[in-house]
């Protein structure tokens, strides 16, 4: 069975600093990939998806991933973080075919003024 | 922008009652699913839903658990007899496309529902 890992638990930054979120996958086969965040109070929303093609994604609010198949790895980017991007984030795993998204535990980014 | 409805956003029940989650998916979409997410866990999937079927569950989905699409807009998740470690949140999503490979799950705020 596929699992995801999300290394970073916790995550506190200042606001400009630039953010790096680690997910790890383990499959065997071919998946699909996405970002999901949490704001406070309100409900999962898509931040950025990985089908095929450019390895290089970019999604809402300037944020990019980049899947690196040798590693197994999706890891999420933003070069300049705001305070309204304090929320929790989760990675997430879709094999080809299937229906079941398998989520990683997510990181809490609390960015400070 | 359409967005995935559900219904209570919070749901207190004693043990051994059945509750019904309900949920409204983006109007034209064809796929329907539920997950759960118990406090500091991860979201697990439970059941995905395609043309009044089940198309796939997890081991989790026993036979407490049922859903329905009863008409037109609602699918519900029915749990015949709550237990306490059923207390979590219950998250509905939906999706439009039969091609999973390009497909993209939309997810509702989320009913909390506390087992005592």
């Amino acid at each position: 069975a596929q699992s995801v890992s999300q290394h970073n638990h916790h995550v506190i930054l200042s606001e400009a600093a630039s953010l790096e979120l680690g997910c790890n996958y383990s499959y065997g086969g071919t998946v699909n990939l996405f970002w999901y965040v949490q704001y406070p109070g309100q409900h999962l929303q898509l931040l950025l998806k990985y089908f095929s093609g450019d390895p290089l994604v970019k999604g809402i609010k300037g944020f990019e991933a980049e899947f690196i198949k040798s590693k197994f790895s999706f890891n999420l980017r933003k070069p300049s973080v705001q305070w309204s991007d304090t929320a929790e984030y989760f990675c997430a795993v879709l094999p080809t075919g299937r229906r079941a998204l398998t989520f990683g535990s997510g990181t809490r980014l609390q960015v400070q003024p | 922008e359409p967005e995935v409805t559900q219904t209570p956003s919070h749901q207190v029940t004693q043990m051994g009652q059945e509750v019904i989650l309900r949920c409204v998916p983006i109007s034209n979409h064809l796929y329907f699913y539920w997950y759960r997410q118990i406090l500091g866990q991860k979201v697990e999937f439970l059941v995905s839903f395609y043309n009044n079927e089940i198309s796939e569950k997890s081991e989790i989905f026993d036979d407490q658990f049922s859903v329905e699409r009863p008409d037109g807009s609602n699918f519900t998740l029915k749990i015949r007899s709550t237990k306490l470690e059923d207390s979590a949140m219950y998250f509905c999503a939906s999706s439009a496309a039969v091609d999973a490979s390009t497909d993209t799950q939309y997810f509702g705020p989320g009913t909390r529902l506390t087992v005592l």
